[in-house]
């Protein structure tokens, strides 16, 4: 099973849809998360951390869910703009130093 | 302006020829890192420094050497590449040496190795 796993996509949707991204993660201890978002050949740029009470960002909302062992990413009232592929970060227990991306999901928002 | 800056951006060479990335921040961070990205695989840890003179393997160092001689910068070193490691490759640093600090990303240096 891979350390982090995602959805690739892509998800088309239509602006000023909601739409949400889950992704799954397979050690228990891991303890930060994080949402990445890449624009096509850019660099990853953090969206948002992800509190275990789950927190909101303007249009963004993150949760994590630890029984479930997921993190999921919810976008309301979509725009053109929010067009990229959203990468899932989870530390690597054991290692302070490691961060595991996901291969991310891309979405693709459409007039 | 706080960044990561990487050079070059773009780079076609040959097999063999050896070659240099250089990264440098000036956030005065701790904490750097160098990532490849291929298509399917997503980002993969190369090596990555805790601090000046302290470096560590990441999950794919076979084929690069990194050194950290100063605080700012992180050179990534080809000794002698191979068409193998063509890729996207994207230099990180983060305050501290936890993994709660978020990164931040150099623009990235694709390379093609003949």
């Amino acid at each position: 099973r891979k350390e982090v796993e995602q959805d690739p996509g892509p998800f088309n949707v239509p602006e000023g849809a909601t739409v949400a991204f889950n992704c799954t993660y397979s050690n228990s201890a891991s303890q930060s998360f994080f949402w990445y978002r890449q624009d096509c050949r850019k660099e990853p740029k953090l969206l948002m951390s992800v509190y275990s009470s789950g927190n909101e960002d303007g249009r963004f909302t993150a949760q994590l869910n630890r029984a479930s062992q997921y993190i999921s990413l919810l976008i309301r009232d979509s725009k053109l703009s929010d067009s990229a592929t959203y990468l899932c970060v989870v530390n690597r227990p054991g290692t302070a130093s490691k961060l595991t991306f996901g291969t991310g999901t891309r979405l693709q928002v459409t007039l | 302006e706080a960044q990561v800056t990487q050079n070059p951006r773009y780079l076609i060479t040959v097999t063999g020829k050896k070659l240099t990335v250089t990264c440098s921040q000036n956030m005065n961070h701790e904490y750097m890192s160098w990532y490849r990205q291929d298509p399917g695989l997503g980002l993969r840890q190369i090596y990555y420094s805790m601090n000046v003179e302290v470096t560590d393997k990441g999950d794919v160092p076979e084929g690069y050497k990194v050194s950290r001689k100063e605080k700012r910068n992180f050179p990534l070193i080809l000794e002698s590449p191979s068409p193998n490691q063509t890729s996207l490759y994207f230099c990180a640093s983060r305050a501290a040496t936890t993994g709660r600090q978020p990164q931040h990303f150099g623009d990235g240096t694709r390379l093609s190795i003949l």
